[in-house]
């Protein structure tokens, strides 16, 4: 039982480039987030899923996109990465009441 | 709107010695709180959670917290720091239980001196 996995661990981009950060949990949860960690300031949410098929944003979305391209699998994609963007990324997932449950991160940076 | 805020960036306290890591929450309806331990390069591990049954909740590791309303803290508390304790932890808080997408504080780093 793998939990959420996150691809790839590490990615180093120029500024402008295009990608996108996979995460597939296999925890049959409905719920799916995208987080970014950046040195004292904790982590902030990008965007959310609450089901299959719907995608929201969080507090700092700008510069991101969202799929939920079913239950299992939550992609974020930078359309044209910027500096600002150099951050870890962290996926999670829950279900009802459950906490969430995170992946070990793609650490992100933007020269 | 709800917020939490984690007194002291970095705490340093000798093993054997009482850990204390305070964490203050701001939400306009009942909260939801957790504690999450983050190792060097993993993810967030869930510590312990309040949900509105017992104020005082344990947790992994011989972890604690207590729930005060009337300070609207949820520090979490060990009795004896070891070694292994060393590691950042994150204070967080949601009042959104369908959604469950936490805020969380700005993490504070346990040095644990030998």
């Amino acid at each position: 039982n793998a939990g959420v996995t996150q691809n790839p661990k590490f990615q180093v981009l120029k500024t402008g480039q295009s990608m996108t950060l996979q995460c597939a949990q296999d925890m049959n949860h409905n719920s799916m987030y995208w987080y970014r960690q950046d040195p004292g300031m904790g982590l902030r949410l990008i965007y959310y899923s609450a089901s299959e098929g719907t995608t929201d944003k969080g507090e700092v979305p700008n510069g991101y996109n969202v799929s939920r391209l079913n239950k299992r699998e939550f992609s974020l994609r930078l359309e044209s990465a910027a500096p600002s963007q150099t951050s870890v990324y962290f996926c999670a997932s829950s279900d009802g009441g459950s906490p969430l449950h995170f992946g070990n991160g793609t650490r992100l940076t933007v020269t | 709107a709800q917020s939490v805020t984690q007194l002291g960036s970095h705490v340093s306290v000798s093993e054997g010695a009482l850990v204390l890591l305070r964490c203050n929450y701001s939400s306009s309806v009942p909260p939801y709180l957790f504690w999450y331990v983050q190792y060097p390069n993993q993810g967030l591990q869930l510590l312990l959670k309040y949900t509105s049954a017992a104020t005082l909740v344990k947790g992994i590791n011989g972890f604690e917290a207590e729930f005060k309303k009337s300070e609207t803290s949820f520090h979490l508390t060990k009795p004896s720091a070891h070694m292994s304790d060393a590691a950042e932890y994150f204070c967080a808080v949601t009042s959104d239980t369908g959604r469950r997408a936490l805020t969380f504080g700005s993490g504070t780093r346990l040095q644990v001196q030998p």
